[in-house]
């Protein structure tokens, strides 16, 4: 039972234009949302997060949206650079849960020059 | 330096055999993990550890083992590796009083073949 799905394996996007990375869960328990962003060899690493209690967060080129009534965030990325391209991962926990992540199945993201 | 390092990042074995995959990290956290990566299904939670006489099951912990031996040291063991047991794996820490609630630091992973 996948409880984070990130139904997209894999977006295209032109540089300089918008890359909208999308997220459900279905767990109403989980209050804390993750991106983590990975390259090819490497471990993931931290991209941004937002708490159930906000509807947004904003980190430079980075906002994160959540719609708790839909359980659905999404991950916007503005402008997109060649850098960008990576494999995304969202990651939910819940408040007394350790700590634990639960994570989709991430979603590759290729900038086109 | 990295924080979090593991060895060997990739190691081919056979049926069979049993295998040690090792994380050290320079963090001075608390809390580690296991996870296993596979194509199409995400990171799956193998094992966690709060401190050295802390050690949790995680979503799929069967055919696996671990050891904490040090705060900076936690060890996933395959007693005796099967081919699904192939996959990526990766070590992560946290601390639950940094600033990013429930961020958790990885490690460059280890690239596991079974044959």
């Amino acid at each position: 039972d996948q409880q984070v799905k990130q139904n997209s394996p894999s977006l295209s996007v032109q540089e300089g234009r918008i890359s909208i990375l999308n997220c459900d869960y279905t767990n109403s328990m989980f209050d804390y949302f993750l991106w983590y962003k990975k390259y090819p060899a490497e471990g993931p690493t931290f991209l941004i997060s937002i708490s159930s209690i906000k509807d947004k967060n904003e980190d430079g080129r980075f906002t994160v949206f959540l719609n708790k009534s839909a359980k659905h965030l999404s991950l916007h990325i503005v402008p997109s650079q060649p850098g960008d391209s990576a494999v995304y991962f969202c990651a939910a926990s819940a408040r007394g849960g350790a700590q634990k992540l639960v994570f989709g199945q991430g979603t590759r993201l290729t900038i086109n020059p | 330096d990295a924080d979090v390092t593991q060895t060997p990042r990739n190691r081919i074995t056979k049926t069979g055999k049993r295998i040690m995959l090792e994380c050290s990290q320079t963090k001075g956290h608390d809390r580690m993990y296991w996870y296993r990566q596979d194509p199409g299904l995400g990171l799956r939670l193998i094992y966690y550890s709060f401190d050295v006489k802390d050690i949790n099951k995680g979503e799929i912990s069967d055919g696996y083992s671990v050891s904490r031996q040090a705060q900076a040291k936690f060890s996933l063991s395959l007693e005796s590796a099967i081919p699904n047991q192939t996959a990526l794996y990766f070590c992560a820490t946290s601390d639950p009083r940094d600033r990013g609630r429930d961020e958790q630091f990885f490690g460059p992973g280890t690239r596991l073949t079974v044959l």
